[in-house]
């Protein structure tokens, strides 16, 4: 089956740097993808990793070791309006069909 | 540029009712299509996902249904709803082509009592 296993809450301070991370376990994997989602809202993309290393954009990164399973996504200098959830996911590609499976999100406060 | 458009925004609806969300994709074609759920304060779960017209794969055994009469446009159905059927149903699309972004609809939140 698949699984993804992220931290359910993780608070910080405004200015500071936070890591999420997230270990997965499926079969036909090839690539990881971060989204934030606000109270009441629709989840929005962030970055997407099909290769090891970091990939950076803005003051957000992500990262993935695919041998190990595991990646991680970067906040740096935390602004309050960081304050979501956020959802690892990977996709597969399994019997021909691609799909993409979520974790259970991780909820980040960050206080002043 | 693409859009996407998922309606209503909220429903409330009695146990043992039928149930029709709509999810209208505009700018592309050919996309992935996904419903997801979502309950209270907890991840997404993946309830259907499509990658052609009238190709279905259901990811849980549920008395919910999904049907892609066109291209750009996905179905969530019910014939009787569940109190256990309560909660936030987003439909999604994807180009398929391997940048795997994720492009959400507002959601529908659904309540059944």
């Amino acid at each position: 089956g698949q699984s993804l296993e992220q931290p359910s809450e993780v608070t910080a301070v405004e200015g500071a740097i936070v890591q999420i991370n997230c270990t997965y376990q499926t079969s036909g994997f090839y690539g990881l993808s971060w989204y934030q989602q606000h109270d009441g809202g629709a989840p929005t993309f962030l970055s997407y990793n099909a290769l090891d290393g970091l990939e950076e954009t803005g003051r957000f990164s992500s990262f993935l070791s695919r041998s190990d399973s595991y990646g991680y996504l970067l906040l740096q200098e935390l602004q309050m309006k960081d304050s979501a959830s956020y959802f690892c996911a990977v996709s597969s590609l399994m019997n021909r069909d691609d799909k993409i499976i979520f974790g259970k999100g991780t909820r980040l406060h960050i206080l002043p | 540029s693409q859009t996407i458009h998922q309606w209503p925004a909220t429903l409330v609806q009695p146990v043992g009712s039928p149930l029709s969300l709509e999810c209208t994709v505009e700018g592309t074609s050919n996309p992935n299509l996904y419903w997801y759920r979502q309950a209270a304060g907890r991840g997404l779960q993946l309830l259907f996902y499509s990658v052609g017209i009238g190709q279905i794969s259901s990811e849980v055994p549920q008395n919910l249904s999904a049907s892609r009469p066109q291209d750009r446009q996905f179905i969530l159905s019910s014939k009787k709803l569940l109190l256990s059927d309560s909660g936030f149903y987003l439909c999604a699309w994807d180009s398929g082509t391997g940048n795997e972004k994720l492009f959400f609809g507002s959601g529908t939140q659904l309540s059944v009592l």
